[in-house]
């Protein structure tokens, strides 16, 4: 079936320093979603890229979605310690998101 | 204040016992969503439904089981027949085709077997 790859699994950053987690699709998607999840709480929608080589950008956070529409990002410049939690990407297919496993990332101050 | 309300928080069951989650939303949304959590894995989607009096299984469906009787409640009944059902059970709603929009997550039910 469909899947959704997301990679690092974990990441461990010092605050101040960058973070980045990449999406990627097996098949086209209609679009892709990004969620954060806090530790011991439920995913909380951020945003949506539905256009082929969009870019958005949320304060410290930047999000792209490819030209073929099959991978995405999201990058954090100059992370915080509340940025802690894991980030789910979605894509879209068929009326129903599937989901990346996650990237949980961990801020040391 | 509009939200999704999953109830119990948390759930302890008997193996061989059937067990109900209660999801229940006040958003005016159609679709409704239910995904299982496992540590270190994604999401699952276990049923959906984008219209009363209908549901569709997702990728992991079987021993789950469902009812869409009302907009507002999507309860999922996790049976016997769900051989590892310790997991952390979300419910999801979205408001018809309004993807930009995104899901509203309940705050879940983690459910062990004991």
């Amino acid at each position: 079936g469909q899947q959704v790859m997301q990679i690092p699994q974990y990441q461990h950053v010092q605050e101040g320093e960058d973070f980045t987690t990449y999406c990627n699709s097996s098949t086209t998607l209609s679009n892709i979603q990004w969620y954060k999840q806090r530790p011991g709480g439920h995913p909380v929608f951020l945003i949506q890229l539905v256009k082929s080589g969009e870019v958005k950008k949320q304060k410290r956070l930047t999000f792209q979605f490819g030209e073929a529409k099959k991978n995405s990002s999201l990058h954090i410049t100059a992370t915080q310690t509340t940025d802690v939690g894991t980030y789910f990407c979605a894509g879209g297919q068929g009326g129903k998101l599937i989901f990346g496993q996650g990237t949980e990332l961990s801020v040391k101050p | 204040d509009g939200g999704i309300t999953q109830s119990p928080k948390y759930l302890f069951r008997k193996e061989g016992q059937n067990v109900t989650l209660s999801c229940e939303q006040n958003l005016n949304h159609d679709a409704m969503y239910w995904y299982r959590q496992d540590p270190g894995q994604g999401l699952r989607l276990i049923y959906y439904s984008q219209i009363v009096n209908d549901f569709q299984k997702g990728d992991i469906a079987e021993g789950y089981s469902v009812s869409r009787e009302k907009k507002e409640s999507f309860p999922l009944t996790v049976t016997s027949a769900q051989k590892n059902p310790t997991a952390f059970y979300l419910c999801a709603s979205r408001a018809g085709q309004q993807y930009a929009y995104g899901y509203t997550f309940g705050s879940g039910t983690r459910l062990t077997v004991v």
